[in-house]
């Protein structure tokens, strides 16, 4: 069983809406969680990086947010460009060998 | 922020001859590369970890002999599939980290076909 679960698979949205995805992870013990933007035929960027003590972290118009916890995670994108169509993964890092757990990721689709 | 490239970016093979992907960390040391394979919807599969002057480290069930790895500087790691068969067409991604932290920059990706 995949220790990063993401949902959902994959969601269609208009142009300028807001949209969440989901992270719910169990790679224990916890280094860090990333999530990366990941264009077709490319390789993955990285949006935004959290470690155990940080609750939110925005880039632009992404927000990540992270519940320790719970061991769940969400990226919020506001104001949604055609450009943010994409495929996002949640990666989370161990801390004893910084060894990378990487969900299947949320395909996004921004529909004019 | 830190740059990855690998080369090349698209490359069409005939069935049972060796294609090498390079990966290179361009403006930052690298004492550790790492090479992954990913199928269409699904997530990076990590195959091997690619440590600078040591073998490398491979996932259980990746064939050492059929994907060679090596790493001779801080800023080069190469992966070799042999005799390629169509199953090995896929899209394989390295990544570098660089000494300084653990952050992972990931190069563009290579897409093989075998025919």
């Amino acid at each position: 069983k995949n220790q990063v679960e993401q949902s959902p698979q994959s969601l269609i949205i208009l142009e300028g809406k807001n949209c969440t995805l989901q992270c719910n992870y169990t790679v224990s013990p916890f280094s860090n969680l990333r999530w990366y933007k990941q264009d077709t035929g490319r390789g993955p960027v990285s949006l935004t990086i959290m470690t155990f003590s940080e609750n939110t972290k925005s880039n632009g118009r992404y927000t990540a947010t992270l519940d320790a916890d719970t061991k769940q995670s969400s990226l919020h994108i506001t104001a949604s460009q055609l450009s943010d169509s994409a495929s996002y993964i949640c990666v989370v890092s161990r801390s004893n060998d910084y060894k990378l757990s990487f969900g299947a990721g949320t395909t996004v689709t921004v529909r004019a | 922020g830190a740059v990855v490239s690998q080369h090349p970016s698209r490359v069409i093979c005939k069935s049972g001859t060796s294609v090498k992907i390079e990966c290179r960390s361009l403006d930052f040391q690298a004492t550790t590369m790492f090479w992954y394979r990913q199928f269409p919807k699904q997530s990076l599969m990590l195959m091997a970890t690619s440590n600078e002057g040591s073998k490398a480290t491979y996932e259980q069930g990746v064939e050492k002999d059929k994907f060679l790895i090596n790493h001779a500087s801080l800023t080069l790691s190469t992966l070799t599939v042999t005799s390629a068969h169509p199953e090995d067409s896929s899209f394989y991604i390295c990544s570098a980290t660089p000494t300084w932290n653990t952050e992972a920059f990931f190069g563009q990706g290579t897409r093989l076909t075998v025919v």
